[in-house]
């Protein structure tokens, strides 16, 4: 079956650095997704990863290594509304998408 | 420019009553995507349209209806609700199924059915 695994909760404090973890194992690739869901509300886009390697945008960076089928989200001087879950999601073979549970992050002061 | 806009926001019913939720978008998208969020769950996909007057099923259809008569409409129906399809509702959309596909979604829709 196919199946994503992030952590359910973490918890980091304001201005500091957090890295969300996400594994998959699924019937093929064609690219990994993050999205930001403050709780109440829709997801939004994050960022994209389909090659291998960092991409960076802002405070927000997105790594991917497709032969460990792992990706991370790395979250820069951490701000209060950074609170909130991130989803991983990954596009497979038939070109869709299969969820993670989300992380919930909780920042600290 | 509204993006995803879903109608009702929140509604309960009971058991065997029937209802629809309403999806719009005014991005000119051929996607259309309805999904529920349970709590420890990922979303799952419920049905989906490629274009207008298409529709297909997604991981978890049983027991709901979709229809697309027009290009910019997504509707969801249950015909008898049942207290399992308590959820979160989120409609999204998408220019297409590319690799690259980014969904932007709606405010979600929150559904207790006692």
């Amino acid at each position: 079956g196919q199946n994503i695994d992030q952590p359910t909760e973490m918890t980091a404090t304001e201005g500091a650095i957090v890295q969300i973890n996400c594994t998959y194992q699924t019937s093929g690739f064609n690219g990994l997704f993050w999205y930001q869901q403050h709780a109440g509300e829709a997801p939004t886009f994050l960022s994209y990863n389909v090659l291998d390697g960092l991409e960076e945008k802002g405070r927000f960076s997105s790594f991917l290594s497709r032969s460990k089928g792992y990706s991370y989200l790395l979250l820069k001087e951490l701000q209060m509304k950074d609170s909130a879950s991130y989803l991983c999601a990954v596009m497979d073979s038939n070109y869709q998408l299969i969820w993670g549970a989300g992380t919930k992050l909780i920042i600290k002061p | 420019n509204a993006g995803v806009t879903q109608t009702p926001k929140f509604r309960v019913l009971k058991t065997g009553q029937s209802m629809t939720l309403l999806c719009a978008q005014d991005m000119n998208h051929e996607y259309m995507y309805w999904y529920r969020q349970d709590p420890g769950m990922g979303l799952r996909l419920i049905h989906y349209s490629v274009g207008e007057g298409t529709t297909a099923k997604g991981e978890v259809p049983d027991g709901y209806n979709v229809s697309r008569l027009k290009k910019q409409n997504f509707l969801l129906g249950l015909e008898s609700a049942a207290p399992s399809q308590t959820s979160v509702y989120f409609c999204a959309s998408s220019w297409d199924s590319s690799g690259a596909n980014v969904l932007t979604f709606g405010a979600g829709s929150r559904l207790t059915v006692l």
